[in-house]
């Protein structure tokens, strides 16, 4: 069974920074292109990052370009999203996806003074 | 951006009826490999968002048969045969065709 686990959330000043980590189990990450969707409390859904199966090209939202960095430790099967210089507007409930297809349960992330 | 566009956004619906969903898109959706690469998700209050379908038509596995996609291009459905209780909740259109993957902005189901 294909389970995704995310963990690193938590509360962050403006400006500071987090390291989200997914753990994947019942399939090898590296064989599957892996994304990061999050959803602001409340509303709807966007696609931040993904990162292509097998090697490491990656892909950003215009938003968050310079600042998250997306990666993959295929030794131990696990997805990050490195996330420096964090606003305001990155709080929300941050998603690991498998293909467009399985999500895990999501990790919170605040950014607030 | 590819721009996706729900309606309606608010979907009253009695146990029992038909409910349809559409989406469009402000381009086509058409990948060079020749796929279309949309899908239809359901997120109930408090879960994770679970995909319904897949390349527009395909329904991923476990999904009840009374849920179908439909479309092509720019124009996309998502038709519910008889609405059941446990349908209440949000539904969200996605294209991955191109990057960035973009969403529409959900279509909330209600049961009247």
């Amino acid at each position: 069974e294909v389970q995704l686990v995310e963990s690193g959330g938590g509360l962050v000043q403006p400006g500071g920074s987090l390291r989200l980590s997914c753990a994947g189990s019942g399939f090898t990450l590296s064989s599957f292109y892996m994304g990061w969707v999050r959803q602001p409390p409340g509303k709807g859904l966007e696609w931040v990052a993904h990162i292509k199966e097998y090697g490491s090209e990656t892909f950003y939202v215009d938003h968050v370009k310079g600042r998250f960095t997306i990666s993959r430790d295929d030794a131990k099967n696990l997805l990050y999203l490195q996330m420096n210089s964090l606003r305001a507007e990155d709080t929300a409930l941050y998603y690991c996806v498998r293909h467009a297809q399985d999500w895990g349960q999501g990790t919170l992330v605040t950014v607030s003074s | 951006d590819v721009v996706m566009t729900q309606s309606p956004l608010s979907l009253p619906v009695t146990l029992g009826q038909p409910a349809s969903i559409s989406c469009r898109s402000s381009q086509s959706l058409v990948h060079i490999d020749g796929n279309t690469y949309f899908s239809w998700f359901q997120q109930r209050p408090g879960q994770s968002p679970r995909r319904l379908t897949y390349k527009v038509s395909n329904r991923d596995s476990g999904v009840p048969d009374r849920f179908s996609g439909s479309g092509s291009g720019t124009d996309f459905t998502l038709k519910i045969s008889r609405v059941e209780a446990d349908d209440a909740a949000i539904y969200y259109c996605m294209q991955h065709t191109h990057w960035p993957h973009t969403f529409g902005q959900g279509t909330k189901v209600e049961i009247k």
